[in-house]
């Protein structure tokens, strides 16, 4: 089966201007998360979809983050306006039943904000 | 706070050396806890699910044990192409299917 699929890979974009990141997950997964990675940290969580609604979104840092999943297919991640500290690298993943953690990722967009 | 701390931040073998890698965690009521690998570029691969203390998985050179406060993952007798990111990763009760993740262990196997 094809995996998750994320794109851009890379994405180099300067402060203020708006990024689009796209998240197909694996077909049939009804679970679609998203997690970043900022420089030197630890991959943390930014939200759970259920089909196309938001479950968790929790770690959603403010407002400038806004997640969509049109039809329960794919995901976007918008981030408006983008500032320096939103450089990383953002991780989509997918399951198929919501087994814990038995998540398959994508390999991730690295931001660069400038 | 839910924390995941794994060490060591970096462990360097030679071929066939075996090693262990740990991570402590204090949640408040753990659900789950995942060992995934993670290549350079790549997403971070999942390796196992271990739910309560005393539990063991095995793949291959690697074995997955959980306590009550922390997890191993032993690697026997590593190969150059098990060199990777490893991480730990927690869920906790009532924090629906999120996970909290270590900062990871970076192994480098020397041929």
């Amino acid at each position: 089966e094809a995996g998750v699929t994320q794109f851009p890979s890379h994405s180099v974009i300067e402060k203020g201007q708006t990024v689009t990141l796209r998240c197909d997950p694996i077909s049939g997964h009804d679970n679609l998360y998203w997690y970043r990675r900022v420089m030197g940290k630890e991959i943390k969580f930014l939200l759970h979809f259920v089909k196309e609604s938001k479950q968790d979104e929790s770690g959603m840092p403010n407002n400038r983050f806004l997640a969509e999943r049109t039809g329960g297919t794919y995901s976007t991640l918008k981030v408006q306006p983008a500032e320096l500290e939103d450089s990383g690298v953002y991780f989509c993943a997918s399951s198929q039943d919501g087994r814990l953690g038995g998540y398959t990722f994508g390999s991730g967009t690295r931001l660069t904000v400038v | 706070e839910d924390q995941v701390t794994q060490s060591p931040e970096a462990l360097r073998l030679q071929e066939g050396e075996s090693s262990s890698l740990n991570c402590s965690y204090t949640v408040s009521g753990l659900r789950g806890l995942f060992w995934y690998r993670q290549d350079p570029g790549k997403g971070p691969e999942f390796l196992f699910t271990l739910y309560s203390a005393g539990e063991e998985k095995e793949k291959e050179r690697l074995k997955a044990t959980l306590t009550k406060k922390e997890s191993f993952l032993h690697i026997t007798a590593p190969k150059p192409e098990d060199s990777a990111t490893y991480l730990c990763a927690v869920q906790f009760s009532g924090g629906y299917q999120k996970v909290t993740f270590g900062t990871g262990t970076k192994l480098q196997v020397i041929p």
